[in-house]
């Protein structure tokens, strides 16, 4: 079942902060944020291991809750460069390497 | 190492063609994905190699989707009979080792059938 991600869209002016949740129906081992614009490859962000491990960008923090199989990434004092759509990814299946990504949010940036 | 590279970037073709495109991951990646992604929707899981071996397969690829990775290097999908739903982005991206390092992927290639 594919990652359940929310808000599907949300419009932000330069400096606010925004939460992108993501929500898996099963039990994750890791969780990956990617961004992506328009007519580009998505692009690595984050890892959250369980743990409580982390790697990614400094300016991007996310949290990874384990029980409620959930992640949520946090853009603070958003940029123009934040604008595109957020997928986070997940394992489809435990104990193989299938991977699929959330249904993304799309987030704009205004000036 | 020049990153993922995915060829053609753009492919137009009547339906009932059949297409086949091509991955060239970052070398020595042992895993290599496809993806299909749809305008405004999240990349969709077709297939994953691990070297040469294909280990899981969608069951949206139906049979006239097959994708092979020779020699565990490269790798191409192929489209059979191509019908106007399979227009979409075809995307690839490879790994090395698990899922706790990045996942690098193309810039895709762009299906449109006609």
């Amino acid at each position: 079942q594919q990652p359940v991600q929310s808000p599907q869209a949300v419009i932000l002016r330069e400096g606010e902060d925004a939460v992108i949740n993501c929500s898996s129906s099963k039990a994750l081992y890791s969780v990956h944020w990617y961004r992506q614009k328009h007519g580009e490859a998505p692009v690595f962000l984050m890892i959250l291991l369980k743990g409580g491990e982390q790697k990614g960008h400094e300016k991007i923090s996310a949290s990874f809750n384990e029980k409620k199989q959930q992640s949520s990434l946090y853009l603070t004092a958003s940029q123009l460069s934040y604008s595109g759509t957020y997928f986070c990814g997940t394992e489809g299946t435990s104990g193989t390497y299938k991977y699929i990504f959330g249904t993304g949010t799309r987030l704009k940036v205004l000036a | 190492d020049t990153g993922v590279s995915q060829d053609p970037r753009h492919k137009i073709t009547k339906r009932g063609q059949n297409v086949t495109f091509r991955c060239d991951p970052i070398s020595e990646h042992n895993r290599l994905y496809w993806y299909r992604q749809t305008l405004g929707q999240g990349p969709e899981f077709l297939t994953y190699f691990q070297n040469e071996a294909q280990l899981e397969k969608s069951r949206l690829l139906s049979d006239r989707f097959s994708a092979e990775r020779p020699k565990g290097s490269f790798s191409t999908l192929e489209i059979q009979r191509t019908e106007q739903g399979d227009s979409a982005m075809y995307l690839c991206a490879s790994i090395q080792g698990g899922w706790d390092t990045e996942a690098f992927f193309g810039q895709g290639t762009r299906l449109t059938v006609v």
